[in-house]
């Protein structure tokens, strides 16, 4: 069975004070794994996907990594824009569903 | 709109009555996608359409779930005799064509919170 587990369950920064969210994930055959950013009373919306290890993507203040076991979300100089949960998701083989970790809820204060 | 349409926005409903719930996904988007997300929790897979085939329900929890798409857009899905258990947010999403390998981007709606009480 497909599991990702996300860390902290939670994040408080400062203004400017970069960090990491990590999301370790266990999958036969990983197809792709994505982040996603959900406000309070909306649906996700997309910001990466990573296909193999080694790759990275980056917008904006936001930089996905990928391993053979688990993905980074690195934030530089976040704002209080930047607060919101982060979803961190993947699918293997031929497979189009998608399994979500938890989420991480990443405060940034001003 | 340009997004995925979701109504109603909030439903409550008493412990037993049926609850119908609808999704209107970006036009042309070919695939349809019905997740479940519990208060805390990322959001859980329930059913998946092509077009008008649901190829997938394998996330459903239950009987009393069911989901159509008839026409290969709008898709509404139903709950019947709702359970306390049932409450959670329901998420549409769609996506276009597999035309590349960038085809598992989903277009969320704002979804449907449902309440039993």
């Amino acid at each position: 069975e497909d599991q990702v587990t996300q860390s902290p369950e939670a994040l408080r920064l400062q203004e400017g004070e970069s960090s990491s969210l990590n999301c370790s994930y266990t999958v036969s055959g990983l197809r792709g794994l994505f982040w996603y950013r959900q406000d309070p009373g909306k649906g996700p919306e997309f910001l990466f996907t990573l296909y193999s290890a080694g790759e990275e993507k980056e917008k904006e203040r936001l930089k996905a990594t990928l391993t053979k076991k688990e993905s980074f979300l690195h934030i530089t100089a976040p704002k209080p824009e930047d607060s919101a949960t982060y979803l961190c998701a993947v699918s293997r083989g031929s497979n189009y569903k998608l399994t979500f970790g938890k989420g991480t809820l990443l405060t940034v204060n001003p | 709109g340009a997004g995925v349409s979701q109504s109603p926005r909030y439903k409550v409903a008493k412990r037993g009555q049926d609850v119908a719930l609808r999704c209107d996904p970006i036009s042309g988007h070919v695939s349809l996608f019905w997740y479940q997300q519990a208060l805390g929790q990322g959001p859980e897979f329930l059913t998946y359409f092509q077009n008008e085939a649901q190829l997938d329900k394998s996330g459903l929890p239950s009987d009393r779930f069911f989901a159509e798409r008839p026409e290969g857009s709008v898709s509404t899905l139903k709950i019947q005799r709702t359970q306390q258990e049932d409450s959670a947010v329901y998420l549409c999403a769609s996506s276009p064509p597999y035309a590349d390998r960038g085809g598992e981007k989903l277009f969320f709606g704002s979804g449907t919170q449902l309440s039993v009480l």
